[in-house]
């Protein structure tokens, strides 16, 4: 079974500053998906950026970027130019590819609170 | 484009009771998931559909937990009797069901379930 660990319970970042978020997973799989969502409070959870694993290239979406280092299985997050609408609860998830009949929910991991000062 | 709607959004129960939960997919997307989200942890998975068939229940609590997807639609998901420790936010998400690799998962608001 896959695990996905995010080390940083809570971080904390100065507005229009630059932050990263951490997470490490754990599976024996060659081919897989790598996902951040973003939960504010009381919302609903939405996606922020998705990397394939085949991909060397790391995945970015406007302020949003991330380090994949799949050797290490590292995937962490960087926030650029960090807005007050980015305060959330930010999870990384783990979606493998070879489950067979089509299984494909998340692992997620158990989440890093970012917290945006003015 | 409506989004995943989730009903009652609140609820609270004795220990022992019953309780169902409702979710209604975006329209036209074949796998319907539902996730537990224990307060300070990520999400864990409970069940998938794909359209009214389950691909995965292996981490559904049987014994308890049952869940229904009858015309590839809707979904209920209940729980019975119910247990302190089921206190949570339960997920409806959906996605296509076309790619595996591709689909986005679209997340629902949760219902939050107090369990006294």
């Amino acid at each position: 079974a896959q695990t996905v660990t995010q080390s940083q319970p809570e971080m904390s970042v100065q507005e229009a500053e630059t932050v990263t978020l951490s997470c490490t997973y754990d599976t024996s799989e060659s081919d897989y998906y790598l996902f951040w969502y973003k939960q504010p409070p009381s919302r609903q959870m939405i996606l922020v950026i998705r990397q394939e694993a085949y991909k060397q290239q790391n995945a970015t979406e406007n302020r949003f970027s991330v380090n994949f280092q799949k050797a290490a299985k590292s995937f962490s997050l960087k926030i650029s130019d960090s807005q007050l609408g980015d305060a959330a609860m930010y999870f990384c998830a783990y979606r493998s590819l070879q489950s067979g009949g089509g299984a494909d929910g998340l692992t997620f991991g158990k989440g890093t609170h970012l917290i945006i000062q003015p | 484009e409506a989004g995943v709607a989730q009903s009652p959004r609140y609820k609270i129960i004795e220990k022992r009771q019953s309780v169902a939960f409702w979710c209604n997919p975006i329209s036209g997307h074949a796998t319907l998931y539902w996730y537990q989200q224990i307060l300070g942890q990520g999400p864990k998975l409970l069940i998938q559909f794909q359209n009214n068939g389950v691909v995965d229940d292996s981490q559904l609590p049987k014994d308890r937990f049952s869940a229904e997807r009858l015309k590839g639609v809707d979904s209920t998901l209940k729980i019975q009797p119910a247990k302190l420790e089921d206190s949570a936010v339960y997920l409806c998400a959906s996605s296509l069901g076309v790619d595996t690799g591709t689909d986005t998962q679209y997340f629902g608001p949760g219902t939050r379930l107090t369990v006294l």
